[in-house]
């Protein structure tokens, strides 16, 4: 199977605390891609990653990829309650021309206040 | 800015009825087009995806079909709804395959 996998299923941590998920491939990527979901809301894009790129932020967030692992991580620091969400990877399969994105299954992050 | 509206947010059907999911954008031209069927905490499974009107690319066989009559408008249907129907189906576009997908709210049908 071509889907991704992010680790760990589920994760609760207190508010202030460092969140991290990680999410593995078994292709060749294109980019990856870090989408959040609220409870029963659609996704929303957080970051994208290229495959010729190995770090990159956003405000909290800090996106790693290693292509020799096949491996990327979530980091959000200072966590917040309202970070409380599911977080998948999503990544380009490098042969999918028509951009059809292969999504994980998920991490749910609690963060308790 | 661009927006994506998909409707109804909830439906409840009996198994063998019909189904049309109508999902339309605004704010951009010939985007292409995603359907995605999520099962309860469960990642998204592509379902459909159109990179133009009338064209159609579908990934799984199912009882599902999906149409694009005009350049902002996709729609989902099915003539006889399962009770594996059932789930959260979000709607996506994105201004190119290689780029970020944008996604509506979802709806949540039930299939009874």
């Amino acid at each position: 199977s071509q889907q991704g996998e992010e680790d760990p299923q589920a994760l609760s941590i207190q508010e202030g605390e460092n969140a991290t998920m990680n999410c593995s491939y078994k292709t060749s990527i294109n980019n990856l891609q870090w989408y959040r979901q609220n409870s029963g809301r659609g996704l929303v894009h957080l970051i994208l990653i290229r495959s010729n790129e190995r770090e990159k932020h956003s405000g909290r967030l800090r996106v790693t990829l290693d292509t020799s692992k096949k491996s990327s991580s979530l980091l959000i620091t200072a966590s917040r309650a309202a970070d409380t969400a599911s977080y998948f990877c999503a990544f380009l399969d490098y042969g999918g021309s028509q951009g059809n994105l292969i999504f994980g299954k998920g991490t749910k992050l609690s963060v308790k206040p | 800015s661009q927006t994506i509206h998909q409707w109804p947010a909830t439906l409840v059907q009996p198994v063998g009825s019909p189904l049309s999911l109508e999902c339309t954008v605004e704010g951009t031209s010939n985007p292409n087009l995603y359907w995605y069927r999520q099962a309860a905490g469960r990642g998204l499974q592509l379902l459909f995806y159109s990179v133009g009107i009338g064209q159609i690319s579908s990934e799984v066989p199912q009882n599902l079909s999906a149409s694009r009559p005009q350049d902002r408008q996709f729609i989902l249907s099915s003539k006889k709804l399962l009770l594996s129907d059932s789930g959260f189906y979000l709607c996506a576009w994105s201004p190119s395959p290689q780029e970020t997908q944008y996604f509506g709210p979802g709806t949540r049908l039930l299939v009874l």
